[in-house]
This record gives structure tokens, C-alpha cells and sequence, in this order.
């Protein structure tokens, strides 16, 4: 069975970081792009980033680019998000998901909620 | 980027009944990664369709999808009670992903 379990949510003031992290069991983590998806309170879905099998190709939404870093270790199964210079507007439920592929459908943690207020 | 609009923004129907949702892009989406979720309050989105038309483990096959290119649909053929919730669709074939901003099916 695929899970993804992510941990390192929490409060945090205006323009501190945070770092998410997420281990993934049941599926063979190396071999699929992993992103990172987060739901505002009472919004929609907005997908954050993104990271290829191997870790060379990254990509984010613009609103944290420059701020966050997708990262991952593939031999400990591992995926990451560190959020620098945190902003109210960032403040929500961060999902770890494994992407679909063209045979496969994708999953969803549980997620870890990020809040950011002083 | 790839803007996703759905359609309409609430649906409100009864069980039994045949649900009908749209989802049209921007700009062509390619290899057909599109994909489906449902999501109900308080719990992570739940994978219904990928590839535009292949269902996940595990869901009815009451739920369908269709489309290509920049229009596309997920019809649910006989709403069941569990089935009222939101839902959103989601490229994934050119960064950045986008979702939509979501359908929510409502109880008439």
C-alpha cells in the first residue's frame, strides 16, 4: 500500500522558515516526480512544486520562487520542502504527493498544516 | 502556464442523478495529463481519473472522464450520497501544474 507521510507543520511568524519533510513507503520513491501541493483555509488546490526522479529538474509556482526549496534523498525515501521568508498568504495545508504517470495514478498524503501569523 | 476554468462553479442535483462537469484549458494539454480529484471537508483530495480517462484503484465505475486537447469532462452516471462534494481537475503535463478552481456538487 502507497503512503506518504508528511511531518514539520506548525506556527511560525511573519518571515521565519519552516522545513516539511515527507517519507514515502509501499512504491519505489526513485522512480517518480514527487511534488509539493498546499489549500489555503476555505480556498482551492494550488500546486507548489515540483521534483524529477533523480533531483535535476525542479520547478515552482512563481509566489515562492526564491523563497522555498523542493529537495529529495532518494535512498531514505525522503521528500522535502524548506520555506524561507514565510508570509501570511502561505499559510495552509501542505500536501506530499506522488505524481501520476501515463499508467498510474497518483497519491496524496494526509498533509501538514503551516501557519504563519505573529 | 496552463489557466484551468471548470464548470459550473456549484451543481446541484439529486442522488441518482447524472452529474456532468467541465474543465476547459488555456492551451492544449499534452500526453493527456489531466486528472480528477473529490474532495470532502477535512480530507486530503481523493485521485479519481488520471491519463483523462483512466480510473484509480479502487473508484465506481460510475465515475468517467473524457476530453482531449482543451476540453474535458467528468460525468458521474448516478450520483450515490457519498458522491457530494468538490471537485477539482488538474494538468500535469507542463509546469507549473494548475488545478481548477473546483466544482462543488450540492444536494437539491
Amino acid at each position: 500500500e502507497v503512503q506518504l507521510v508528511e511531518s514539520g507543520g506548525g506556527l511560525v511568524q511573519p518571515g521565519g522558515s519552516l522545513r516539511l519533510s515527507c517519507v514515502g513507503s509501499g512504491f519505489t520513491f526513485s522512480k517518480y516526480w514527487m511534488d509539493w501541493v498546499r489549500q489555503a483555509p476555505g480556498k482551492g488546490l494550488e500546486w507548489v512544486a515540483n521534483i524529477k526522479e533523480d533531483g535535476s529538474e525542479k520547478n515552482y509556482v512563481d509566489s515562492v520562487k526564491g523563497r522555498f526549496t523542493i529537495s529529495r534523498d532518494n535512498a531514505k525515501n525522503s521528500l522535502y520542502l524548506q520555506m524561507n521568508s514565510l508570509r501570511a498568504e502561505d499559510t495552509a495545508v501542505y500536501y506530499c504527493v506522488r505524481e501520476s504517470t501515463s499508467s498510474e495514478g497518483g497519491s496524496w498524503g494526509q498533509g501538514t498544516r503551516v501557519t504563519v501569523s505573529s | 502556464e496552463i489557466v484551468l476554468t471548470q464548470s459550473p462553479g456549484t451543481l446541484s442535483l439529486s442522488p441518482g442523478e447524472r452529474a456532468t462537469l467541465s474543465c476547459r484549458a488555456s492551451q492544449s494539454v499534452r500526453r493527456s495529463y489531466l486528472a480528477w480529484y473529490q474532495q470532502k471537508p477535512g480530507q486530503s483530495p481523493r485521485l479519481l481519473i488520471y491519463g483523462v480517462s483512466s480510473r484509480a484503484t479502487g473508484i465506481p465505475d460510475r465515475f468517467s472522464g473524457s476530453g482531449s486537447g482543451t476540453d474535458f469532462t467528468l460525468t458521474i452516471s448516478r450520483l450515490e450520497p457519498e458522491d457530494f462534494a468538490v471537485y477539482y481537475c488538474q494538468q500535469y503535463s507542463a509546469a507549473p501544474d494548475t488545478f481548477g478552481q473546483g466544482t462543488k456538487v450540492e444536494i437539491k
